[in-house]
């Protein structure tokens, strides 16, 4: 069955560390997609990254990159030099191709917290 | 224009009362969505529309009513609500309703049933 874990539920550091958020996901398909959502306390839900099953290479955009690791079934997401506007809860997603639904199986999220 | 725009942001009615939610988009998505998101849980899917036709139904009380009058516009008809509906009300859209379509969300509504 399809599940996507987020085993932090909160984390705080201190702004400039660098934080990885966990995202372990599972699937039966060979086809399928990893989306990370950010969720500032204004809530709206903004789009951060989509990644599909085949492209196992590593994203970095800025102070943000992504670690995709099939082997694991991680799809990490890590933010250097944090900010505290980055503080947001931040939702790991799961898609898959032949679901026909393709409804995203999202995780309970991490609730990341930049202190200044 | 990239956003997806959702009004109104606050909405507090009574259970006997009928109002609606409306979400907008100028993107030429053909998939939209509604979801609920109560406090510190992910959202949840209620309802999908495809090219303007309802695709999926996650199982939503009758009290909860979608319409997609157009490829641009979503609502959402509330009747008769119970206090445990009060939650966030997100609307998204993609592309096309496929798994490799990311959604954009909007800001969502906040209900508060009394």
């Amino acid at each position: 069955a399809q599940k996507v874990t987020q085993a932090q539920t909160e984390i705080s550091v201190v702004e400039k560390e660098d934080v990885t958020l966990d995202c372990v996901y599972e699937t039966r398909d060979t086809t399928y997609y990893l989306f990370w959502y950010k969720q500032p306390p204004s809530g709206e839900l903004v789009f951060l990254i989509r990644r599909n099953s085949f492209d196992e290479q590593n994203e970095i955009s800025g102070r943000y990159s992504w670690n995709f690791q099939k082997s694991t079934s991680s799809f990490n997401f890590t933010i250097t030099a944090s900010q505290v506007v980055d503080s947001a809860v931040y939702f790991c997603a799961l898609s898959e191709s032949t679901s026909g639904t393709y409804k995203y199986i999202f995780g309970t999220g991490t609730r990341l917290k930049v202190l200044a | 224009d990239t956003e997806v725009t959702q009004t109104p942001k606050h909405l507090v009615m009574g259970m006997t009362n009928k109002k609606s939610l409306k979400c907008e988009q100028h993107m030429g998505h053909r998939a939209m969505y509604w979801y609920k998101q109560k406090a510190k849980k992910p959202p949840e899917l209620m309802f999908v529309y495809s090219y303007e036709k309802l695709s999926i139904n996650e199982s939503v009380p009758s009290r909860f009513s979608p319409e997609c009058p157009n490829s641009s516009l979503l609502n959402l008809h509330l009747h008769a609500l119970q206090p445990e509906d009060s939650a966030l009300y997100l609307c998204a859209s993609s592309q096309r309703q496929g798994a490799g379509n990311e959604q954009f969300f909007g800001p969502g509504t906040r209900l508060t049933v009394l």
